[in-house]
């Protein structure tokens, strides 16, 4: 089954628009983390941003933002004023307790516009 | 600090061939993992090691054989290449165990004709 999933497939904006990317997770565990990770075209991987299951703060950082809500199983990532070095693919993962690995979701491409 | 690398960055290798992509972290990090990315699939776990002398199966181990005989590097071989093992492989690193921040390398493409 899987745990992590990005109903978006793609996402076109024109500049300075703001995006939302949408993961909904499944887990039966209570102590769990979620992460964001960015892959420009570059190809490489880069982490945005951890959170454990017990911390729903929301977070900012500069133009990012994530939404986390246990009630729904979502930690939605919202990119502010989009530019066009925002273009990547976004993927969503989750590790569980006790698990070493990372699930993925299928990830988003967003592709931002000049 | 250089994080995470990978060798080679792309190989064209013919079914049946073999060959070993090297990922080395210099973070002393006690956890290593290789992943593969296939398109609109994200990335799946082929195996990891929980330390030096460790390995252990992943998600989608069959076809790949693994070594960690210092900290540092994480070997991945293929015994024989099959076109099914076309892929991008990246390898990962984090300082724990489950709900640590993984960092990943740059990626190896590899194309099996």
């Amino acid at each position: 089954a899987q745990k992590v999933t990005q109903a978006q497939t793609e996402i076109s904006v024109v500049e300075k628009e703001d995006v939302t990317l949408d993961c909904v997770y499944e887990t039966r565990d209570t102590t769990y983390y979620l992460f964001w990770y960015k892959q420009p075209p570059s190809g490489e991987l880069v982490f945005l941003i951890r959170r454990n299951s017990f911390d729903e703060q929301n977070e900012i950082s500069g133009r990012y933002s994530w939404n986390f809500q246990k009630s729904t199983s979502s930690f939605n990532f919202t990119i502010t004023a989009s530019q066009v070095v925002d273009s990547a693919v976004y993927f969503c993962a989750l590790s569980e307790w006790g698990d070493y690995k990372l699930s993925f979701g299928a990830g988003t491409t967003v592709t931002v516009r000049a | 600090n250089a994080g995470v690398t990978q060798t080679p960055k792309f190989r064209v290798l013919k079914t049946g061939q073999s060959m070993t992509l090297l990922c080395a972290q210099d973070m002393n990090h006690e956890y290593m993992y290789w992943y593969r990315q296939d398109p609109g699939m994200g990335l799946r776990l082929i195996h990891y090691s929980v330390g030096e002398g460790t390995t252990a199966k992943g998600e989608v181990p069959d076809g790949y054989n693994v070594s960690r005989l210092k900290k540092q590097n994480f070997l991945l071989g293929l015994e024989s290449a099959a076109p099914s093992q076309t892929s991008v492989y990246f390898c990962a690193s984090s300082p724990g165990a489950s709900g640590e921040t993984q960092y990943f390398g740059p990626g190896t493409r590899l194309l099996v004709l």
